[in-house]
């Protein structure tokens, strides 16, 4: 079975450029997660869906930062514009809402998108 | 608010030594999620285990194992015979309960095995 997809693995752009992470979880997996992971801040969560809705997007930096989840099988994080600071790795996870609803199963990640701002 | 502390940033052994990595969490929850994250080089992450706060029973699987302690707040990762594949950033992270699925994740440990 197919993990989680990501792309583009690497993206460079300058700063001012617009940006759009893609991700695609795993077939079933009813909520998906972007994480950022950065040297300063370690690996912090974004922005997390569950059935396409968002649920909780306190982690999202500023209004610069986007992300939608069209359908059960797409996602974006768009950054827009870019800047030098965003420049980190972005994590998209899928997991499963555990029988019961109390809760949600492991998460598994995807590769990750090495983005740099220049 | 929820926490995960790993104190030890780096570590390194050599090769066929056995290692733990320490992770202490704080949660206000009493249902609630820890896992062990491996990030090797490639950068991808790979899960290696979850438990939940019902179950205290250790674990082991092949050369790893896992010591679960309420009292201490603890849930510590040994390496019996490390190998130098075993060289990895490991995270130790921890979930709650529905409405607050997120993962919140230690800073991590970078193990080095020397050969």
């Amino acid at each position: 079975d197919a993990g989680v997809i990501q792309s583009p693995r690497h993206e460079v752009t300058e700063m001012g450029q617009e940006v759009t992470l893609r991700c695609k979880p795993i077939s079933g997996h009813d909520y998906l997660f972007w994480y950022r992971q950065t040297m300063m801040r370690g690996l912090e969560l974004l922005i997390y869906f569950n059935n396409n809705v968002p649920i909780d997007d306190s982690g999202m930096p500023e209004d610069r930062f986007s992300a939608k989840m069209p359908n059960a099988s797409f996602s974006t994080l768009k950054i827009q514009p870019s800047e030098p600071r965003d420049s980190a790795v972005y994590f998209c996870a899928s997991s499963l809402r555990l029988a019961g609803g109390v809760g949600t199963d492991t998460q598994y990640f995807g590769p990750g998108t090495r983005l740099t701002v220049l | 608010a929820q926490k995960v502390t790993q104190a030890q940033t780096e570590i390194s052994v050599v090769e066929k030594e056995d290692v733990t990595l320490d992770c202490v969490y704080e949660t206000r929850d009493t249902t609630y999620y820890l896992f062990w994250y491996k990030q090797p080089p490639s950068g991808e992450l790979v899960f290696l285990i979850r438990r939940n706060s019902f179950d205290e029973q250790n674990e082991i699987s092949g050369r790893y194992s896992w010591n679960f302690q309420k009292s201490t707040s603890s849930f510590n990762f040994t390496i019996t015979a490390s190998q130098v594949v075993d060289s990895a950033v490991y995270f130790c992270a921890l979930s709650q309960n529905f409405g607050n699925e997120k993962l919140t994740f230690g800073t991590g440990t970078r193990l080095t095995i020397i050969p």
